[in-house]
């Protein structure tokens, strides 16, 4: 069984140019989240969604970001216009609501210039 | 909003010895996890604990709900044990707040 896949793994890109990061949750799966991790500031959950629908978009760092779940099986965390500050690593994670555990993918490494 | 709190925040071991880690939070939780983030960056999840204890192999975990607090023990360690540990708390949803982690290094 797949667990959670993310694409790509490295991102290199220029500041200015927009960014999508991609998520396949485990299939079943109810909920998907994307946090950002930093040295910084550590993990922090930008968003989930539930059924596809976003719940909680709270930890959205401002209006450059933006994420969608078009489907069950796939998710995006867009950046636009990208920012050095951005630079970090970004996990998609899902969930069953009924075992309420988080699974992480292995994370894209996003370093902007 | 809630504080999640670990300690220590560093710690090294020899090979074979116990530890405990601790996680406190300073408002009521419903939902608790503890993940291990391995040298590669990835993160596992070892529990999901919300209150009582389980147990897994050589690692268990006690959660104690009205005293705001859980544990992790981890028994006869081992070099593959190493990296970094994290408490993650959520007070309603799943909305998910992670601790800072505690850096466990284990000596061969």
């Amino acid at each position: 069984d797949a667990g959670v896949i993310q694409s790509p793994r490295h991102e290199v890109t220029e500041m200015g140019q927009e960014v999508t990061l991609r998520c396949k949750p485990i299939s079943g799966h109810d909920y998907l989240f994307w946090y950002r991790q930093t040295m910084m500031r550590g993990l922090e959950l930008l968003i989930y969604f539930n059924n596809n629908v976003p719940i909680d978009d709270s930890g959205m760092p401002e209006d450059r970001f933006s994420a969608k779940m078009p489907n069950a099986s796939f998710s995006t965390l867009k950046i636009q216009p990208s920012e050095p500050r951005d630079s970090a690593v970004y996990f998609c994670a899902s969930s069953l609501s009924s075992q309420k555990g988080q699974f992480f993918g292995p994370g894209t490494r996003l370093t902007v210039l | 909003g809630i504080q999640v709190e670990q300690s220590p925040p560093d710690l090294i071991l020899q090979e074979g010895a116990n530890s405990t880690l601790r996680c406190n939070f300073s408002d009521s939780v419903n939902n608790l996890q503890w993940f291990h983030q391995n040298p590669w960056g990835q993160l596992i999840n070892l529990f999901y604990i919300p209150s009582g204890t389980k147990q897994n192999g050589r690692l268990s975990a006690t959660t104690v709900a009205t005293e705001r607090y859980s544990l992790l023990y981890i028994s006869s360690s081992q070099t593959t044990d190493s990296g970094v540990y994290f408490c993650a708390v959520g007070t309603g949803g799943f909305k998910t707040i992670f601790g800072a982690g505690t850096r466990l290094f284990v000596k061969a």
